[in-house]
């Protein structure tokens, strides 16, 4: 089982649809969750951490569950500016020592007019 | 606030030929990774520093690739020689904090694309 395993994608939805990521991991001890969004080559970046009680911020919503090792992100009334790939990212490691983050492959997201 | 600097943006070599890469991560972050991204695939960690020490580099291929950060702020990853596969993206990033602390974001570089023919 790969490490962070998501979504292939791509996924192609209308502006204003609903869409939903989902991502697994294998190392039952991670502490620390996130997902990063990356453009066209472009680098990298965060766009929420995911906390185990879950959080949104404004359309979007990541959410949790340990027990299942899954990590999902919802994305509300799509954007054309929400078109990226979006990268699943766990730290594998517990504590505070190497932060050594592992990402998933990415799934794409096109957001069509 | 400045980001995360790195030089050349786009290199193409042949392969058995050396190539090197420059960071500058934020002012005041101690910690500096070199990350390496194939097409179609997410970032891998090739080596972690805090400061100027190396804390993992347990991905990083110590045949032909050596990085160091000699006074803890710039860092150069240097690849000799290079091969096909090491064609990707070389990736840059930076954070205050060492660890996965709560609120330690880590901030990426516009990358380092090498093409290796």
């Amino acid at each position: 089982r790969k490490e962070v395993e998501q979504d292939p994608g791509p996924f192609n939805v209308p502006e204003g649809a609903t869409v939903a990521f989902n991502c697994t991991y294998s190392n039952s001890a991670s502490q620390s969750f996130f997902w990063y969004r990356q453009d066209c080559r472009k680098e990298p970046k965060l766009l929420m951490s995911v906390y185990s009680s879950g959080n949104e911020d404004g359309r979007f919503t990541a959410q949790l569950n340990r027990a299942s090792q899954y990590i999902s992100l919802l994305i509300r009334d799509s954007k054309l500016s929400d078109s990226a790939t979006y990268l699943c990212v766990v730290n594998p490691l517990p504590g505070a020592g190497s932060y050594q983050l592992t990402f998933g492959k990415g799934t794409k997201l096109s957001v069509i007019p | 606030e400045a980001g995360v600097a790195q030089s050349p943006r786009y290199k193409i070599i042949e392969k058995r030929q050396s190539v090197a890469f420059w960071c500058n991560p934020i002012s005041g972050h101690a910690t500096l990774y070199w990350y390496q991204q194939i097409l179609g695939q997410g970032p891998k960690l090739l080596i972690q520093f805090q400061n100027n020490g190396v804390v993992d580099d347990s991905q990083l291929p110590k045949d032909r690739f050596s990085a160091e950060r000699l006074k803890g702020v710039d860092s150069t990853l240097k690849i000799q020689p290079a091969k096909l596969e090491d064609s990707a993206v070389y990736l840059c990033a930076s954070s205050l904090k060492v660890g996965g602390l709560s609120g330690n974001t880590i901030y990426f570089g516009e990358g380092s694309w090498l093409t290796v023919v």
